[in-house]
């Protein structure tokens, strides 16, 4: 296993501009999750993939945010006309899909948005 | 989605076990119990998970109440490298895909 990849690892933009975010799964893992995680909290669900197919989003997800996985392999997150209160660290996991189905994470992007 | 409750933090000594508890009083019974930790500026990482029975794996135990209204993750010597955020998840087996994270217990270990 090579890990869960996301780039950038940093991000810093201005409000108003639009950012987006990579993550690279585990090669053979059919399922892709979005968390977001604000300072001193535990991550919150944003949205999950299986293979290409979007199943779920949370209320959190605004209209301002996108996720695709247009492959089925690697996903992007894109935020438009950020907010300062979009500031935080994005996670990205991935798993099989099957048996105990545990999530692998990735390192994270951390937005920093002034 | 039931909830957990878990002590804000902990401290250990070095290379003595840790206890960290985790109530689930209104836990179902499809639930399986899962615990993840987040080292610092890391993502999650799993650490193990269990239904009904008492489980161990390389990195921890895990002990489940007869009742299942709450669970003991055990770590059997910790070591520094366990400094962590530890998370109690309560998780259908089928469907309900997303992890729900409280906010944990924050393990600080003393060398």
């Amino acid at each position: 296993d090579t890990g869960v990849s996301q780039n950038p690892r940093h991000k810093i933009t201005k409000r108003g501009q639009n950012v987006t975010f990579r993550c690279d799964p585990i090669s053979e893992h059919n399922r892709l999750y979005w968390y977001r995680q604000t300072l001193g909290q535990g991550p919150e669900f944003l949205t999950y993939f299986q293979n290409e197919a979007q199943l779920e989003k949370s209320r959190l997800l605004s209209d301002r945010f996108s996720a695709e996985r247009p492959k089925g392999s690697f996903s992007t997150l894109e935020i438009q006309r950020t907010e300062q209160g979009d500031s935080a660290m994005y996670l990205c996991a991935s798993s099989r899909g099957t048996g105990s189905n545990e999530q692998y994470f990735g390192p994270g992007t951390r937005l920093t948005v002034t | 989605d039931a909830k957990t409750t878990q002590p804000n933090s902990m401290e250990s000594n070095e290379e003595e076990p840790v206890h960290l508890p985790c109530n689930h009083s209104t836990i179902s019974g499809t639930d399986y119990i899962h615990w993840y930790r987040q080292l610092p500026s890391q993502g999650p990482e799993y650490v193990i998970h269990g239904l009904t029975s008492n489980v161990n794996n390389r990195m921890a135990s895990l002990a489940i109440a007869e009742d299942r209204k709450s669970s003991t993750l055990i770590l059997h010597r910790a070591t520094l490298r366990d400094a962590a955020v530890y998370y109690c998840i309560l998780r259908v087996y089928f469907g309900n895909e997303k992890l729900t994270f409280g906010t944990g217990t924050r393990l600080t270990i003393i060398p």
